[in-house]
């Protein structure tokens, strides 16, 4: 079965840093793209993050740019990102979703809640 | 960036409606338009790509149409388990962005 799974969100300060994961199984994850999206609380999805299937390429959404690290370990078959100087707004759901070859997202984890909040 | 904006934000129906969601894009985006179909505490579900092919195990009664900047998603007959909120988004761009989401309740 192809799944993604998330893990370590959770309730942070302002100002603070979490690193989120996920981890890919039943494909060949080196092959796929990969992205982060995020949903704040009772709003729409809002794409965060891209990376290539071999890392070299990464795009930032302008929200995140310079707070925000997308990265992968393909041997792990794992997907990362490193939030510092976290925000209030910053607060949502966050899933990590595979880019299929005719480029959509066709694949999604459950999705890890981070709060921000003191 | 490529705004997306969808109509109408919000719609009631009934099982068995006829249902359509509009989408524009605020320039030509080709056929790179996705849907996205999302139940609460759930994540989004690929319904659609490339504006017009079913993904792989959604019903028939789904479809969508278009090309440049206007996209529509049907639901030929509502089922009980289409009453959910749902997303196109562009994927012309790296940067992809969605719409604001178009939410079906029952009426």
């Amino acid at each position: 079965e192809v799944q993604l799974v998330e893990s370590g969100g959770g309730l942070v300060q302002p100002g603070g840093s979490l690193r989120l994961s996920c981890v890919g199984s039943g494909f060949i994850f080196s092959s796929h793209e990969m992205n982060w999206v995020r949903q704040a609380p009772g709003k729409g999805l809002e794409w965060v993050s891209y990376i290539s299937g071999g890392g070299s390429s990464i795009y930032y959404a302008d929200s995140v740019k310079g707070r925000f690290t997308i990265s992968r370990d393909n041997a792990k078959s794992s997907l990362f990102l490193q939030m510092n100087s976290l925000r209030a707004e910053d607060t949502g759901v966050y899933y990590c979703a595979r880019s299929a070859m005719v480029p959509c997202l066709d694949v999604w984890g459950q999705g890890i809640t981070v709060s921000v909040s003191s | 960036d490529i705004q997306m904006t969808q109509s109408p934000s919000s719609l009631s129906a009934s099982v068995g409606d006829r249902v359509t969601i509009t989408c524009r894009a605020s320039q030509s985006i080709s056929v790179k338009l996705n849907w996205y179909q999302q139940k609460p505490g759930k994540a989004p579900k690929l319904l659609i790509y490339s504006a017009s092919s079913l993904q792989s195990g959604v019903p028939p009664r789904f479809s969508g149409s278009g090309s440049g900047t206007d996209f529509t998603l049907t639901i030929s007959s509502l089922q009980p388990e289409d009453f959910a909120t749902y997303y196109c988004q562009q994927s012309y761009t790296v940067g992809i962005t969605f719409g604001p989401g178009t939410t079906v309740d029952i009426k």
